[in-house]
């Protein structure tokens, strides 16, 4: 069975910028999570998809939004990029929302 | 105060050496337990789930929840240079309300185990 899959795995933008990232889902999974990794805050929910609909938010600015389509695979974007957005973003894919297996990541780099 | 604690370490240990990793939370709402074990550079990987209090093995792995002192433990039997990695525990509250799909992770445990 494939695993989670994330694209693209590393990312160079500019302040102010926008940036779009993928996440495919496990086969069979209707849920999707997200979360961003930074080394001082460790990893932080930002949300929750479920056939299409989000049903959980994290704590972030509204900046960073999402989406899940049909097919369950989610887009994350996020908007007027700042420095400290710099972190690994990973996407998670569960049968029910808790039991969650992750994918390998994207490195967002902010300059 | 972080609804879940977890001793950042380093832990180091040498191969074959009994491990044990801790963490403690304060939401009562908690009933998923999980660990997650990553590699520099990787994703975490999932090592062991449970729902509410008791223990599960998995071969060199062993997952403990009391639930009573808000208390999780990952035992590692026999360790090797390839468990050298960061372990993170993760809850989760029975889905509802706000609970969806939303992990509460401890900061990670760096274990390096050395030959």
């Amino acid at each position: 069975k494939a695993g989670v899959t994330q694209t693209p795995r590393y990312l160079i933008k500019t302040r102010g910028q926008q940036v779009t990232l993928s996440c495919s889902p496990i086969s069979g999974h209707r849920s999707v999570s997200w979360y961003q990794q930074t080394p001082g805050q460790g990893l932080q929910f930002l949300f929750e998809y479920f056939s299409e609909t989000q049903r959980n938010k994290g704590n972030f600015p509204g900046r960073f939004s999402g989406r899940q389509f049909s097919n369950s695979r989610s887009e994350m974007n996020v908007s007027t990029l700042e420095l400290g957005d710099s972190a690994l973003y990973l996407c998670a894919s569960s049968l029910e929302g808790h039991r969650a297996f992750f994918g390998q990541g994207t490195r967002l780099t902010v300059v | 105060q972080k609804e879940v604690e977890q001793d950042p370490g380093p832990l180091s240990v040498p191969e074959g050496a009994i491990v044990s990793l801790n963490c403690t939370y304060s939401n009562s709402a908690f009933q998923y337990f999980m660990w997650y074990r990553q590699y520099s550079r990787k994703g975490p990987e999932l090592l062991m789930y449970t729902y509410s209090s008791g223990n599960k093995e998995d071969g060199r792995f062993t997952a403990q929840v009391d639930k009573s002192s808000k208390y999780i433990s990952l035992f590692i039997r026999d360790s090797q240079p390839s468990d050298s990695a960061t372990y993170l525990c993760a809850m989760s509250a029975n889905a509802g309300g706000t609970s969806y799909g939303k992990l509460t992770f401890g900061q990670g445990t760096i274990l390096t185990v050395h030959p």
